[in-house]
C-alpha cells in the first residue's frame, strides 16, 4: 500500500526515558512534518522538512529533535520525556510545501507515567 | 495574528438535516483554506480545498474574504459523516505550515 507510516502505534514509557517515533512515507513526496495532537484533539505543526531540509521549527522543547535520513523518512526523537509530552503525534507528507494536500500517518499515542 | 477558530467542540444533528460547521480565520496575507476529517479510528484526510470550489461527499465551503470564514455546509447529513472535522489555514510564506482550528466533531444522529 502507498501510505504514510508510523512506528509504534502505541507507545508507553516512563517520566525521564528517552523514545524515538518513526515515519516513512511511499508517495514519492519531497515535505515531510510532525504534528502533535493533545488531549483536547488540538493539532499543532511541531516540524517539517523539505529535501532533508528543515523548513519549519515551530516552538518546541529542543528535547523534541527531528531527523530525517532520507526524502522519505523523518523519524521523531524526544529526550527527557515529560508527562506533558503525552499525546497522539501524525507524521504527514506531500509534494511540495506550499498549498499541496497533505497526507497523514495513523498516528502515534505517547502515553508518559 | 495567524489564527483559525471553530467555535463549536460539538454540534449534534439528526440525520437528513442541514449542517454547518463554523471556521472562522485571522490572516494578513491571501489565504488558503482547507478542511480535513478524521473518522473514528482513521487518519486525517482531506476532505477540500478552497480553491478547488468542489463538492466532496456533498459537502462544499465558501470562502468568504469579508468575514473572514470559511464555513462547512452539507444539505442533508448522514450517519457515516460522524466524525472530527478541523478547519486549516496554509501559511505559505512559514513554510507552507498549516494551522488548524480547534476542530469540531460532528455527530449525526438516525
Amino acid at each position: 500500500d502507498t501510505a504514510v507510516s508510523q512506528t509504534p502505534k502505541y507507545l508507553v514509557t516512563q517520566m525521564g526515558n528517552d523514545k524515538s517515533i518513526k515515519c516513512e512515507q511511499n508517495l514519492g513526496h519531497d515535505t515531510m512534518y510532525w504534528y502533535k495532537q493533545d488531549s483536547k484533539k488540538f493539532l499543532k505543526i511541531m516540524f517539517s522538512y523539505n529535501n532533508k531540509e528543515l523548513i519549519i521549527n515551530e516552538t518546541v522543547p529542543n528535547r523534541f529533535s527531528p531527523k530525517s535520513p532520507d526524502k522519505a523518512h523523518l523519524n521523531l526523537h524526544i529526550n527527557s520525556l515529560e508527562l506533558g509530552d503525552s499525546a497522539v503525534y501524525f507524521c504527514a507528507s506531500s509534494q511540495g510545501y506550499r498549498g499541496y494536500e497533505q497526507y497523514f500517518g495513523p498516528g502515534t499515542r505517547l502515553t508518559v507515567t | 495574528a495567524q489564527r483559525v477558530t471553530q467555535p463549536e467542540k460539538l454540534l449534534s444533528v439528526f440525520k437528513g438535516a442541514p449542517v454547518e460547521l463554523k471556521c472562522n480565520y485571522s490572516y494578513s496575507g491571501s489565504p488558503e483554506l482547507f478542511w480535513y476529517v478524521q473518522y473514528s479510528r482513521q487518519r486525517l484526510q482531506l476532505l477540500l480545498r478552497h480553491i478547488s470550489r468542489e463538492s466532496i461527499k456533498g459537502f462544499t465551503a465558501d470562502l468568504n474574504k469579508g468575514e473572514t470564514s470559511f464555513h462547512l455546509k452539507k444539505p442533508f447529513a448522514q450517519e457515516e459523516d460522524s466524525a472530527m472535522y478541523y478547519c486549516a489555514l496554509l501559511i505559505y510564506n512559514q513554510g507552507g505550515k498549516l494551522i488548524f482550528g480547534q476542530g469540531t466533531e460532528l455527530s449525526v444522529k438516525p
